[in-house]
């Protein structure tokens, strides 16, 4: 079946502008999970998702972060107001359940804050 | 303690030769170590996972060496081969628990 799809798969923004990252996990995974992968680093969580409770915001850096998920399905990654240091590739991946062991991937997108 | 930490940082091997990648972790409360393989472009894949229960897991050319008491834990590619070229990652879990501690990751290099 299909995998966690994210879109777009690159952004080019400048400084100060908001973006918005989408992310469509596999059919029928409560669990989501946004990632922030700076080049050559490892994985940064950001926040994680879980059927209708609420979210863990623990990982988000900065109040210029947030995130959705809507009908417990597709997530929006936002961040307002760019800065050169949000430039990284964000991944978004997902999970049958709240407790499962595997986390499925998406494709990520690469953000450019220039 | 809720690190992992994961060595080195970015490997060199000759085709047909083994690749080491070692993990350290504090927190006794792991019991779910998995190894994820990214290749430029795309998102981490699970590569291969072990419990604490066994001291060696082993998928193909792929084997987890696992140390309970030393908590450590090490990623063997034997037969290396080109297009094992990619990241890979080290991570730990525990039951009951959402969050997946990643390393660093290792970039490893085959050589042809």
């Amino acid at each position: 079946g299909a995998g966690v799809s994210q879109s777009p798969s690159n952004k080019v923004t400048e400084k100060g502008k908001d973006v918005e990252l989408r992310c469509d996990p596999i059919s029928g995974h409560t669990a989501l999970y946004w990632y922030r992968q700076s080049l050559g680093q490892g994985l940064e969580f950001l926040i994680y998702f879980q059927g209708n409770s609420a979210p863990d915001k623990s990982g988000l850096p900065s109040d210029r972060f947030s995130a959705e998920r809507t009908g417990g399905s597709v997530s929006t990654l936002t961040i307002q107001r760019t800065q050169q240091e949000d430039s990284a590739v964000y991944l978004c991946a997902s999970s049958p359940a709240a407790n499962s062991y595997e986390q499925y991937f998406g494709p990520g997108t690469r953000l450019t804050v220039t | 303690q809720q690190q992992v930490k994961q060595s080195p940082q970015s490997l060199i091997v000759q085709k047909g030769g083994i690749s080491i990648i070692n993990c350290a972790y504090e927190n006794t409360a792991f019991d779910y170590f998995p190894w994820y393989q990214q290749f430029p472009g795309k998102g981490p894949a699970l590569l291969i996972a072990i419990r604490p229960d066994v001291s060696e897991k082993k998928e193909g050319r792929f084997t987890i060496s696992f140390n309970k008491s030393a908590k450590q834990f090490s990623l063997h590619i034997m037969d290396s081969q080109p297009g094992d070229s990619a990241t890979y990652f080290c991570a730990a879990k525990n039951t009951g628990g959402f969050k997946t501690i990643f390393g660093a990751g290792t970039r490893l290099f085959v050589k042809a």
